[in-house]
């Protein structure tokens, strides 16, 4: 299995674009979950899905945020519009049941 | 909800010498404890885990020490080398057994 797969790995955009952030989970993980690290915050939890369902978003900053899940094997995060605040990392995982996390490459995100 | 508090944010240990790094939890339901290390640029990778029916675990160099009465757990590295140098997580499940709380992290560094 290639494991978590993130894309893009580095993104820079301008002040108000909108920004997707895409995930592709380890086949048969039935969670998966968009953290986002920053120096001042550590590991924060956005968002988490359970078989597709969004199950607890109460880490998403903003309405600025959206999370998607629309199969077991696609997910993705927007931003619109971006602010300078949101440059981070952003990291995508995955788990079954036997909960142990598998963290995808991250996507290093820079907004102008 | 779940709280993970860890100490110290940083730690700096001569090679060859053992590192130990603390954390505390808040949900006495908590049953995973797993600990991540993350090098620079790098995804966080799963270095070793506990659950709540173990008291101790061992992995070669590493071992996690769990107590469940006072809600903490441990992470020992042994005859430190350069390569242990990297910023560790603790983590914690909540009874949910679905969403991970990470700890602050702490960055180790060992000096040659």
């Amino acid at each position: 299995d290639a494991g978590v797969i993130q894309s893009p790995r580095h993104e820079v955009t301008e002040m108000g674009q909108e920004v997707t952030l895409r995930c592709k989970p380890i086949s048969g993980h039935d969670y998966l979950f968009w953290y986002r690290q920053t120096m001042m915050r550590g590991l924060e939890l956005l968002i988490y899905f359970n078989n597709n369902v969004p199950i607890d978003d109460s880490g998403m900053p903003e309405d600025r945020f959206s999370a998607k899940m629309p199969n077991a094997s696609f997910s993705t995060l927007k931003i619109q519009p971006s602010e300078p605040r949101d440059s981070a990392v952003y990291f995508c995982a995955s788990s079954s049941m036997e909960q142990v996390w598998y963290f995808g490459p991250g996507t290093r995100l820079l907004v102008l | 909800g779940e709280n993970v508090e860890q100490h110290p944010s940083t730690l700096s240990v001569q090679e060859g010498d053992s590192a130990v790094i603390k954390c505390t939890y808040s949900d006495s339901a908590s049953n995973y404890f797993p600990w991540y290390k993350q090098e620079l640029g790098k995804r966080p990778q799963l270095i070793i885990d506990i659950r709540s029916n173990v008291g101790e675990k061992k992995d070669q160099r590493i071992a996690v020490t769990l107590n469940k009465t006072a809600k903490h757990f441990s992470l020992h590295i042994t005859e430190t080398q350069p390569e242990d140098s990297a910023v560790y997580f603790c983590a914690a499940t909540p009874g949910s057994a679905s969403k991970i709380i990470f700890g602050s992290g702490t960055r180790l560094s060992i000096r040659p």
